[in-house]
């Protein structure tokens, strides 16, 4: 069966910056783009942009263009989302989700929580 | 960017009853890339619909999803107590979601 794990949750300061990994099993991992999506407290979901596993090709939402950075690595199945210079504002559950063929999201992951906190 | 704007906020309705959610899209989406996700408190988004009618895999027939280029509607046709929860539509040609129609009991 499908499983996306994710990473514990994470406490920054501020500046910093998070990495937050993404353990992908039961498919084939680079025949599907991995999509990472965050939902700030009380809020909404918001999209930050897709990684293709196959060849490390990303696309980002502008909001995050200069900041996010998803990278992957295939020997262990499992993509990263970096969101570098922390706002008070990033405090959110970061998802990721599995590409069901062409851009919806068909399995997530259960979510990481990163608090930016002083 | 396609903004989509879903309504209404908030939906009051008894068990059994018929729920209708929109989803306007501020320009037409291509290829019906439109898809619907519910939420429950404290879980992850679940997918509904795709393409705009076509329901995932494990999802009742009371979920019915129609529409196309700029306006789409979810139909619940029966509320069950389980399906009371945040619903988001999606398009998937750029990725925006809506902001989200709570359905609550009455």
């Amino acid at each position: 069966q499908v499983q996306l794990v994710q990473s514990g949750a994470e406490v920054k300061k501020p500046g910093a910056s998070v990495k937050v990994s993404c353990k992908a099993s039961g498919y084939t991992f680079t025949d599907y783009y991995i999509h990472w999506v965050r939902q700030a407290p009380g809020q909404g979901l918001e999209w930050i942009g897709w990684i293709l596993p196959n060849n490390g090709v990303t696309n980002y939402a502008q909001k995050f263009q200069a900041r996010v950075t998803m990278t992957r690595d295939t020997s262990i199945n499992t993509s990263y989302m970096e969101l570098d210079s922390l706002k008070y504002d990033d405090t959110a559950i970061y998802y990721c989700a599995r590409d069901g063929s062409v851009g919806y999201h068909d399995y997530w992951g259960p979510g990481t929580l990163v608090t930016v906190s002083s | 960017e396609i903004v989509l704007t879903q309504s209404p906020d908030t939906l009051s309705l008894s068990p059994g009853e018929r729920a209708t959610l929109s989803c306007r899209a501020s320009r037409s989406i291509p290829s019906n890339y439109l898809a619907w996700y519910q939420q429950k408190p404290g879980q992850v988004p679940r997918l509904l619909i795709y393409g705009a009618s076509t329901r995932a895999a494990g999802i009742p027939d009371r979920f019915s999803g129609s529409g196309s280029e700029t306006d789409f509607t979810l139909t619940i046709s029966r509320l069950q107590p389980e399906d009371f929860a945040l619903y988001y539509c999606q398009q998937y040609s750029t990725w925006t979601f809506g902001q989200g129609t709570m359905v609550e009991i009455k």
